[in-house]
């Protein structure tokens, strides 16, 4: 199966600042998905990113406080701006592979906000 | 909408034993998929299992299978000869097969098992 990476795999940040995690697949995918998730808690998606269009975003989550860029099939970004403590969370990254429906993780992003 | 809903936020286990995860899910659809994955300490989500609903025999991994019952909406996970690298949170997600690749996993709120030596 594909192989997803994330940098950075953690980072401390100061409130106000914006911080950019990097998700690059091995493989070409079709979707790329995001997802927020608070220690010992479920998962929750941010936003679906498809290429060359804009990314939809779930209830709660919009475009100026989470930015999203797909420029191509391997490889998407997502901004976190403006940062504030309750930002502080893992950010994971998801694939589908085109074949099938399931979907595949990186090791996500551990993310304090000071 | 559709709800996945693990009723045991933990479990235990011994090691050699074995162990069931309840799942169940509400949906008026008839065609979809269930998945258990498993996010160890490390963070990284894992895919244990993937069951398609409109296949009636229940999916299979080597020491994980699956108790798959569509009328009663129940997808239960069960680990033989438990080890202790399977200590991790369990979640079970469902997705739509209608609308494509676009379509959302759905999780729930998962399941903590520690296995005991």
């Amino acid at each position: 199966s594909a192989v997803i990476s994330q940098k950075p795999s953690r980072d401390i940040c100061q409130r106000g600042t914006s911080l950019t995690i990097q998700c690059q697949v091995d493989s070409q995918v079709t979707m790329m998905f995001w997802y927020r998730q608070q220690p010992g808690q479920s998962l929750t998606l941010i936003a679906t990113a498809n290429q060359g269009s804009e990314a939809t975003y779930e209830s709660g989550f919009v475009i100026d406080k989470f930015p999203i860029s797909r420029p191509n099939l391997t490889f998407s970004t997502l901004t976190v701006s403006n940062m504030s403590p309750e930002d502080s969370s893992i950010y994971l990254c998801s694939g589908d592979r085109p074949e099938g429906y399931e979907q595949f993780f990186g090791p996500g992003t551990r993310l304090t906000v000071l | 909408a559709q709800t996945v809903t693990q009723s045991q936020p933990e479990m235990s286990v011994q090691e050699a034993e074995t162990v069931t995860l309840s799942c169940t899910y509400d949906t008026s659809e008839s065609d979809y998929y269930l998945f258990w994955y498993k996010q160890p300490p490390s963070r990284q989500m894992i895919l244990v299992i993937r069951q398609e609903a409109y296949k009636q025999q229940n999916a299979t991994e080597n020491r994980f299978s699956v108790n798959f019952q569509k009328a009663a909406k129940s997808f239960s996970l069960k680990i033989s000869d438990s080890q202790l690298g399977d200590a991790a949170m369990y979640f079970c997600a469902y997705r739509s097969v209608y609308g494509g690749a676009t379509n959302k996993l759905i999780f729930g709120t998962g399941t903590l098992l520690a296995v005991q030596p």
